[in-house]
């Protein structure tokens, strides 16, 4: 069961930006950084945004991440057609025994 | 460039034990800097965290998963393993391996950080009959 809560869906047009809510709580993502994973089509998983805010090498500046509380928010400006992927946000969870948890995952389109 | 790569079968018994492997290459499975880590995905589901293992072997499990579960570490093959006993249709999913970044150095101080995953295999799936 996932602890954090994302939209199911978002999109936009190209050009356009779009952001995505991670709602969590106290004892995740008030308590430790956040982490974005971007997963295409058929694919694995990506490290998208690690630590709220810290791209990795390769990941255009488009992605952008936030937090504030218990929520946090990952932006996508300037919207491309390789965007289109499901997107999800982790943090760790000390009410569950140090758990990894993942968001429910926001699906974006690219209209 | 690391790169991990999971192996096993892909179709298991109700009832019987799920075994996968993830062979790692490109790196180390014995430096400090990373945790290994088990992840899963239902057909058309979310991700689901199954637990992480450190290449002394301690190891940290889901909650949920944890009375079935064993992750374990062959740091003389670079690979760890997983194994889930008395599986059902539940457990039917795409199991992915993962690296997580747990240290880090900046100038002469290291620190150690709760970690994130910076690299994934392929994943393989994993059917459970009903």
């Amino acid at each position: 069961q996932s602890v954090l809560t994302q939209p199911p869906s978002a999109s936009g047009t190209p050009g356009q930006r779009v952001t995505i809510s991670c709602s969590g709580s106290s004892s995740n993502i008030g308590s430790y950084t956040v982490n974005w994973y971007q997963q295409l089509p058929g694919t694995a998983p990506k490290l998208l945004i690690y630590r709220t805010n810290q791209r990795p090498s390769g990941v255009p500046d488009r992605f952008s991440g936030s937090k504030s509380g218990t929520s946090a928010s990952l932006a996508i400006s300037g919207l491309q057609s390789e965007d289109e992927a499901d997107y999800y946000c982790a943090a760790w969870d000390d009410s569950l025994n140090g758990l990894y948890v993942f968001g429910t995952g926001t699906k974006v389109t690219v209209l | 460039q690391v790169q991990l790569q999971e192996s096993g079968p892909g179709l298991v018994q109700p009832s019987e034990t799920l075994s996968l492997t993830c062979t790692v290459s490109g790196g180390s499975i014995s430096d400090s800097f990373h945790h290994w880590a088990w992840i899963r995905q239902p057909p058309g589901k979310g991700l689901e965290w199954i637990g992480r293992i450190y290449y002394s072997g301690s190891t940290q499990y889901s909650p949920s998963l944890k009375s079935r579960l064993t992750i374990s570490v062959d740091t003389s093959k670079n690979q760890f393993s997983l194994r889930v006993s008395s599986v059902t249709a539940a457990d039917t999913a795409i199991y992915y391996c993962a690296r997580v970044t747990s240290r880090y150095c900046s100038g002469n101080s290291c620190y150690t950080i709760k970690g994130f995953l910076d690299s994934w295999g392929q994943g393989t799936l994993v059917t459970v009959p009903s």
